[in-house]
């Protein structure tokens, strides 16, 4: 089983927000880890939106806009990036990453289409 | 301004060696994180190896353990990796990134790749 699970794809439409969520692997408690997430644009490197611990442990990557918020859902040992307000420059494959057992892992990504 | 170049990609056949690099400027090279992150053909990313600023402490994935090789000049602003004993599932577009964050060395800022294929 993989250490970080993301659904392949997801669709909404413009305006609407969307949640995007990350699955840790049963017995890797999310509550304990930094959620990074990252969007990658068709042809482009990945581009560093944000971390979330928690409300006191946050940080929004440069130049992201506010929209772009993070969380987790305990219940469900998920991290999750809420994107609000959707447009359709917000179409692109998203992924999220945190360090365990001394070396990054990625989630595989979801693709997130707006229409 | 930024800026991250990445060089040394091409064609290798399977069992050769690669030299990558990733010249740095408009930042103080030394004072951080730096990684290799690799993307196949069409799939996701797969962080490859990372050094602390001094070059003390590097870290890989386990799959190049053994095989590939990390290292930095802080006086030429430069990233290496060596990649030795090369296979079929090494082929990527290879990026350097590095971590403004002295709390983390997560990735933040990518150069634009340079594409490694591994073929005989």
């Amino acid at each position: 089983q993989a250490v970080l699970t993301q659904p392949a794809s997801l669709s909404a439409s413009p305006g609407a927000s969307a949640s995007l969520t990350c699955t840790l692997r049963s017995g890797i408690n999310v509550g304990t880890y930094r959620i990074y997430w990252y969007q990658q644009k068709a042809g482009s490197p990945p581009h560093y939106l944000l971390r979330y611990k928690s409300d006191s442990d946050k940080q929004q990557g440069s130049g992201v806009p506010s929209r772009f918020s993070g969380s987790k859902d305990a219940s469900a040992n998920a991290g999750i990036l809420l994107i609000s307000g959707l447009q359709s420059e917000d179409e692109a494959d998203y992924y999220c990453m945190i360090w365990h057992s001394s070396a990054w892992v990625f989630g595989g990504g979801t693709k997130l289409t707006v229409l | 301004e930024v800026q991250l170049v990445e060089s040394g990609g091409g064609l290798v056949q399977p069992g050769g060696s690669l030299r990558l690099s990733c010249a740095a400027s408009g930042i103080t090279f030394s004072s951080y994180w730096w990684s290799w992150v690799r993307q196949a053909p069409g799939k996701g990313l797969e962080w490859v190896a990372n050094m602390k600023q001094g070059g003390s402490e590097t870290n890989y994935v386990d799959s190049v353990k053994g095989r590939f090789t990390i290292s930095r000049d802080n006086a030429k602003n430069s990233l290496y990796l060596q990649m030795n004993s090369l296979r079929a599932e090494d082929a990527a577009v290879y990026y350097c990134a590095f971590s403004y964050n002295s709390d983390s060395s997560a990735p933040t800022d990518w150069g634009q790749g340079t594409l490694v294929t591994v073929s005989s």
